[in-house]
């Protein structure tokens, strides 16, 4: 266990509110992302982190936003949620060495409603 | 672009044998693949890595090829058993300078019965 925590672990919102989902790790990884996971569609990157305030976007970033201000956490927001953002949420961190082993938290399932 | 397929049906095996599972890739050069095991409201677990100069990878129950000109890897579990029943993904991952991101198959479900 890489000792990555994800809070909530689960939530019900609606429709046109902001939430933020928290991942924490101990491991002082380099690498973190943000993915969702949605039947038919499998594992999508949303957002990743390569060092402390280095953030880029994944393939499917559009409505999230993200923030990393230490090594340790990585913040997922959703700035106004919409029913198509109910799904289930990893985060993952990786080392940053040659080949990319990722850990995943246990995930945060989320309904917006 | 980029395409990453595995066995869409579900697989079901007899406790014993060995079950074999296809990750199919188009438009790419992985320069290495991995796998992964994902269990109900888990998040996925690493198992193997396979280089692109490497043909076959093994560890205790798990062996997985790696053949860059039909693009394809198959993991195989010999002797399964009810508990190696999982979800199971294939990961081929870029070569290096692209921060590391690994593209997802949407993997393939493993049934072992007693």
């Amino acid at each position: 266990d890489a000792g990555i925590t994800q809070s909530p672990r689960h939530k019900v919102t609606e429709t046109g509110t902001p939430v933020t989902l928290r991942c924490h790790q101990t491991e002082n990884h380099r690498y973190m992302y943000w993915y969702r996971q949605d039947p038919g569609h499998g594992l999508r990157l949303i957002h990743y982190s390569y060092g402390v305030k280095d953030t880029d976007k994944g393939e499917v970033s559009d409505g999230y936003s993200v923030s990393r201000s230490k090594t340790e956490d990585f913040l997922l927001t959703l700035e106004s949620a919409t029913s198509s953002q109910t799904s289930v949420y990893f985060c993952a961190t990786a080392r940053g060495e040659s080949y990319n082993e990722q850990f995943f938290g246990p995930g945060t399932r989320l309904t917006v409603l | 672009s980029q395409k990453i397929e595995q066995n869409s049906e579900a697989l079901n095996i007899q406790e014993g044998k060995t079950a074999t599972l296809t990750c199919n890739y188009t438009n790419y050069s992985p320069a290495y693949l991995q796998w992964y095991r994902q269990d109900p409201g888990r998040g996925p677990v690493f198992l193997l890595l396979i280089r692109e100069n490497e043909k076959e990878k093994r560890k205790e129950r798990l062996k997985v090829t790696f053949d860059t000109t039909l693009k394809q890897s198959l993991f195989h579990i010999t002797a399964s058993q009810p508990a190696d029943s999982a979800t199971y993904l294939c990961a081929p991952a870029p070569r290096a300078g692209n921060n590391r991101k690994l593209i997802w198959g949407l993997g393939t479900s493993l049934a072992v019965n007693p």
